[in-house]
């Protein structure tokens, strides 16, 4: 079974460009997460997703972050305009459900120069 | 602000080795979740324990949920390189909040 994918594995953009990251979840779960992680830290909650609707995004910066989920399936996460501290691993988890184990994909490193 | 603090942040310790890292929070977790992540990978889900007090094992790691639910730790008995990782906590609040502790970085030398 196809675990979580993310794509682009590596993105670098120029600062005040915009940016965005796909995320595939695994099949039939209904729980989507995206999280920020920078380096040798613990990943931070941006947003999460109950099928199609976002049901926690107080994390989420929305000047300059969306996010959507077509169809309760894959996501996408932008940001327009990137900064330099944008530079990070954005990290997509799904779950079956909002209380059972989520499983990460690869991430995407953005590095913003 | 983190809501589960994760100690050490730092070990790096010799092959053979026991070790133990603390994952802790003010607030009860509803389940706790241990993840590892080698660099430039996603975590990987090493266990999850739900009730208070339980202790599960896994090969040469055991892991330990707190009896009020709040803390857990992590055990390694006899150290190898490939134990070397980012070691994450995750708690559950509220059923539906899903929040990570800050890591702490294990370096095991040969």
């Amino acid at each position: 079974e196809a675990g979580v994918v993310q794509s682009p594995r590596y993105k670098i953009i120029e600062k005040k460009q915009p940016v965005a990251f796909w995320c595939n979840p695994i099949s039939g779960h209904n729980t989507l997460y995206w999280y920020l992680q920078n380096l040798g830290q613990g990943p931070e909650l941006l947003i999460r997703y109950e099928n199609e609707e976002a049901v926690d995004d107080s994390q989420l910066p929305k000047d300059r972050f969306s996010a959507e989920r077509l169809k309760g399936v894959d996501s996408t996460l932008k940001i327009q305009p990137a900064e330099l501290g944008d530079s990070a691993v954005y990290l997509c988890a799904s779950s079956l459900d909002g209380q059972s184990e989520a499983f990460f994909g690869q991430g995407t490193r953005l590095t913003v120069v | 602000t983190q809501l589960l603090e994760q100690s050490p942040q730092f070990l790096s310790i010799q092959e053979g080795e026991n070790l133990t890292v603390y994952c802790n929070s003010s607030s009860v977790f509803s389940s706790l979740q241990w993840y590892r992540q080698e660099p430039g990978e996603g975590p990987v889900l090493l266990v999850t324990v739900v009730t208070g007090g339980e202790v599960k094992k896994l090969k040469r790691l055991t892991f330990q949920f707190g009896d009020a639910r709040k803390d857990s730790s992590l055990h390694i008995t006899a150290a190898q390189p490939g134990d070397t990782g980012l070691y994450l906590c995750a708690g559950r609040y509220n059923f539906n909040k899903f929040y990570f502790g800050s890591g702490t970085k294990l370096n095991v030398k040969p």
